[in-house]
């Protein structure tokens, strides 16, 4: 079945860094969805990219699509501490998606 | 909206015994998932389900049932407990609209079976 492998598992960033975090699958994505859980909390929705080479912002957050739709990336400029938690992609639709192991980021102040 | 809603938020079992996990939505959502998210495993897909009536297995479906009778309660059954069941269990609604899907997961239901 499709797998989503995302790397790496854990982050140590001091504050003001940047960060990233990949997602990679053998088979072809028909989309790609990225997450973010904060500790002890529940993952909430962050983005989707359906588009090959497609690349979204939000603030000091880009994803990116990969031109061969098998990958893509969170890329995170000059971390905060409120970026703390764990990044997931997905994959997916209509209620089924598969997840990545996610990636957890720890933020030094 | 209270958006989607999980009962209990803690849980503790015995092996072997049974539970009923609640989740609900006032969004008018048509599609509804379980998952269950083990340390370093992300969260992996039991059941889900496109409309009222309408269930399907995901990746790990051994030891649960679901049903959907209304579009707003996906309730999760456990038929006989194991330790191996010990996990976060999350419910998911979604919706779509063009290509997009964007789900909303509920707050959790952590259970511990001994």
């Amino acid at each position: 079945g499709q797998q989503v492998m995302q790397i790496p598992q854990y982050q140590h960033v001091q504050e003001g860094e940047d960060f990233t975090t990949y997602c990679n699958s053998s088979t072809t994505l028909s989309n790609i969805q990225w997450y973010k859980q904060r500790p002890g909390g529940h993952p909430v929705f962050l983005i989707q990219l359906v588009k090959s080479g497609e690349v979204k912002k939000q603030k000091r957050l880009t994803f990116q699509f990969g031109e061969a739709k098998k990958n893509s990336s969170l890329h995170i400029t000059a971390t905060q501490t409120t970026d703390v938690g764990t990044y997931f992609c997905s994959e997916g639709n209509t209620g089924k998606l598969i997840f990545g192991q996610g990636t957890t980021l720890q933020v030094k102040p | 909206n209270a958006g989607v809603t999980q009962t209990p938020k803690f849980q503790v079992l015995k092996t072997g015994q049974s539970m009923t996990l609640q989740c609900a939505q006032d969004m008018n959502h048509e599609y509804m998932s379980w998952y269950r998210q083990d340390p370093g495993m992300g969260l992996r897909l039991i059941h889900y389900s496109v409309g009222a009536g309408i269930t399907d297995q995901g990746e790990v479906p051994n030891g649960y049932n679901v049903s959907r009778s209304t579009t707003e309660d996906f309730p999760l059954r456990l038929l006989s407990a194991a330790p191996s069941q010990t996990s976060v269990y999350f419910c998911a609604s979604s919706y779509r609209t063009g290509r997009t899907d964007t789900q909303y997961f509920g707050p959790g239901t952590r259970l511990t079976v001994l």
